[in-house]
């Protein structure tokens, strides 16, 4: 069957330190991979796309990192903050279309 | 940059009434907007693709005349729950793309409480 998995568990980790989450799917060819923030009660709001061709993309502190054949993507926030501590959404555009998938996320809290 | 607007952010009904939520792009022409369902701690889950000037395509177990979907033009979408009851009860958020890109803009959600 298909799956998008993202660790249920929320991550914890100290102002400064290097976040890392993980998104790992099953049975889907996606052309690319999208990561979103969300914060309680809101919309998601996008914040980088990684194609099936590329195996990195940064942002600032964000970095993405997309691998085919494992069928997994890692997102990296560098340097946490506070102001980051919210729900990532790991999300699969298939091709031919706009449709895209979403995993149930990971929530981050970062401490001060 | 692209902004979504959604309305109402918040709706109380009772059951058996319906509720329409309406989902506009502000600054672009969405040909494709899509309508999620959200319940606490979970995933978005695509009910279905509006197309402007045609009719919706619904995702498997959505029933269709349950969630009317509405795409009258490139800058609207609505959403109308009829007959509400209270398992209906939920986040629902839109989301919109122009043509040739693959980035979704997101509404800000509607929470819908069924009493």
């Amino acid at each position: 069957s298909q799956k998008i998995e993202q660790n249920s568990e929320a991550l914890n980790i100290q102002e400064g330190k290097t976040a890392t989450l993980t998104c790992n799917y099953t049975n889907y060819s996606p052309a690319y991979l999208q990561w979103y923030r969300q914060d309680p009660g809101r919309g998601p709001v996008f914040l980088l796309l990684i194609r099936e061709n590329e195996k990195e993309k940064r942002k600032e502190r964000l970095k993405v990192t997309f691998d085919t054949t494992l069928k997994q993507s890692l997102f990296h926030i560098t340097a946490s903050q506070p102001a980051d501590s919210a729900t990532y959404l790991c999300a699969l555009g298939l091709s031919g279309g706009f449709k895209t998938i979403f995993g149930a996320g990971t929530r981050l809290f970062v401490k001060a | 940059g692209a902004v979504v607007s959604q309305h109402p952010s918040r709706v109380i009904c009772k059951s058996g009434t319906s509720v329409k939520i309406e989902c506009r792009s502000l600054d672009f022409q969405a040909t494709t907007m899509f309508w999620y369902r959200q319940f606490p701690k979970q995933s978005l889950m695509l009910m279905a693709t509006s197309n402007e000037g045609s009719k919706a395509t619904y995702e498997q177990g959505v029933e269709k005349d349950k969630f009317l979907i509405n795409h009258a033009s490139l800058t609207l979408s609505t959403l109308t729950v009829t007959s509400a009851h209270p398992e209906d009860s939920s986040f629902y958020i839109c989301s919109a793309a122009s043509s040739g890109a693959n980035v979704l803009t997101f509404g800000a959600g509607s929470r819908l409480t069924v009493l």
